[in-house]
């Protein structure tokens, strides 16, 4: 089973300010990784797949990078709507589809 | 565009049978996988299983022993039951479309989550 490890588990900062999540994976999963964003009450949101393609909709503030092992889920700026946790998942090796253990992005 | 509808019993004792149903609306149901996935309160997401129209299933070696997901394409359903549950399967239940037709792919859409609580 492939393990993501998301770090930081909270980030604080303030509206405005870039944001730098950080994904890593236990083994090699090319680029078969996505970024999901969810907010209290509600069902994940697929953001980014395939590493650094944005899903439909998904503002261009929202970017990904990454392959291999090291993946990156950077918010340019960030509005106030983006304040919620994020996930990474992969889908290089399965069963089973895992996902990372979520980074929350708070109001500093 | 597609709508995930899902439904099931809120609250189930230990050892009983984890009953849980999605419909897809406004969506042909040929072709793609149509997946479980659950997150315990205040934890991340766990994987549970995928169908496809055809039946075929996929599922986590950690839960497949207990896990059955069927598929009524008359109805454009597809369920998930979970056997003898204790209070680690307290989560909210989700489920999910695969993003196009391929297994795996990404999951979008997704259903509203139903919160099942296990407890005596």
């Amino acid at each position: 089973e492939i393990v993501l490890t998301q770090s930081p588990a909270t980030l604080s900062l303030s509206p405005g300010e870039r944001a730098t999540l950080s994904c890593r994976a236990s083994r090699n999963v090319s680029s078969y990784l996505a970024w999901y964003q969810q907010k209290p009450g509600q069902a994940p949101r697929l953001l980014i797949y395939d590493a650094s393609k944005r899903a439909t909709g998904i503002p261009a503030r929202f970017s990904g990078s990454g392959s291999g092992t090291d993946f990156t889920l950077t918010i340019s700026s960030l509005e106030p709507e983006d304040f919620a946790v994020y996930y990474c998942q992969q889908r290089s090796n399965w069963p089973p589809l895992t996902f990372g253990g979520g980074t929350k992005v708070e109001i500093k | 565009q597609v709508q995930l509808q899902q439904w099931g019993a809120g609250l189930l004792k230990p050892s009983e049978t984890l009953s849980l149903t999605c419909a897809v609306y406004g969506e042909s149901f040929s072709g793609y996988y149509w997946n479980w996935i659950r997150q315990p309160p205040g934890k991340g997401l766990e994987w549970i299983g995928g169908i496809n129209h055809s039946g075929n299933t996929k599922y986590n070696p950690s839960l497949k022993s207990r896990v059955t997901i069927s598929v009524d394409t008359s109805r454009n359903q597809f369920s998930l039951k979970l056997r003898s549950v204790t209070a680690a399967d307290t989560a909210v239940y989700y489920c999910a479309r695969d993003r196009i037709k391929m297994f795996p792919d990404w999951f979008d859409p997704w259903g509203q989550g139903t919160l099942v609580t296990v407890s005596s």
